[in-house]
């Protein structure tokens, strides 16, 4: 059974970079079949898809956050991570690492970390 | 502000049906399948529905999806206490390269 878990700092000071690293166990992280992303939630707001990248290294951004927010993947050690720069206020969320299954028009995320609360503040 | 639009809530009885409904374009629930996502309060996402009408093993019955041209929708026969929660739709976008868009959440309260 596949299970994500998220790591990283829970306090980042404004203008710094947040990085997270999600790490996967129980297999399938070399399948092609799966890509690995990572959602947002702000306190009391929405869902917010960040990034995925493939197993290929091939990278997919949300338009609205791709200036800053970098996603690498490292196979070797079943991990892959974050990373968002000069963050401020509206980057506190909790942020969710995810599996995502790919196939011709289709995409959904079907194994979910229990997500990381990051809380920018100085 | 989301690309796929949902109604910010909706309730009902025990028992009771609730539908909701999620509204997108030609290049994102036009063009690719459909899921849905059920959250609890406190807890991660839930994969509820993916391909526009599949449950994913023990996802009860009673969840149901359906897409139709560029919109899609929920149903939750026989409401129970338990899906009071919130829930929201999602589909890949194939424009600017091709992203992930959710929609702006429904809460669901069982009265």
């Amino acid at each position: 059974q596949v299970q994500l878990q998220e790591s990283g700092p829970r306090l980042v000071k404004p203008s710094e970079t947040l990085s997270l690293t999600c790490t996967v166990s129980g297999g399938s992280f070399t399948s092609s079949t799966f890509y690995w992303g990572w959602t947002r939630q702000p306190p009391g707001k929405g869902l917010e898809w960040i990034a995925t990248i493939r197993n290929s290294g091939t990278t997919y951004y949300n338009p609205s956050l791709k200036s800053r927010v970098t996603i690498s993947i490292d196979t070797s050690k079943d991990q892959f991570s974050l990373k968002l720069s000069s963050v401020t206020a509206a980057d506190t969320a909790v942020y969710y690492c995810a599996r995502e299954f790919s196939g011709r028009h289709i995409h959904h995320m079907d194994v979910w970390g229990k997500g990381t609360t990051v809380t920018v503040s100085s | 502000q989301s690309v796929l639009t949902q109604p910010p809530s909706a309730s009902g009885t025990p028992g009771q049906r609730v539908t909701i409904s999620c509204s997108g374009s030609s290049s994102n629930i036009g063009s690719d399948a459909v899921s849905w996502y059920q959250q609890l309060p406190g807890t991660a996402p839930k994969l509820l529905i993916h391909s526009n009408d599949q449950r994913p093993s023990g996802v009860p019955d009673r969840f149901s999806g359906s897409k139709s041209g560029t919109s899609a929708s929920l149903a939750i026969s026989g409401l129970q206490s338990e899906d009071d929660a919130d829930y929201y739709c999602a589909a890949w976008d194939d424009s600017l390269n091709g992203h992930f868009v959710f929609g702006s959440g429904t809460k669901v309260t069982v009265l």
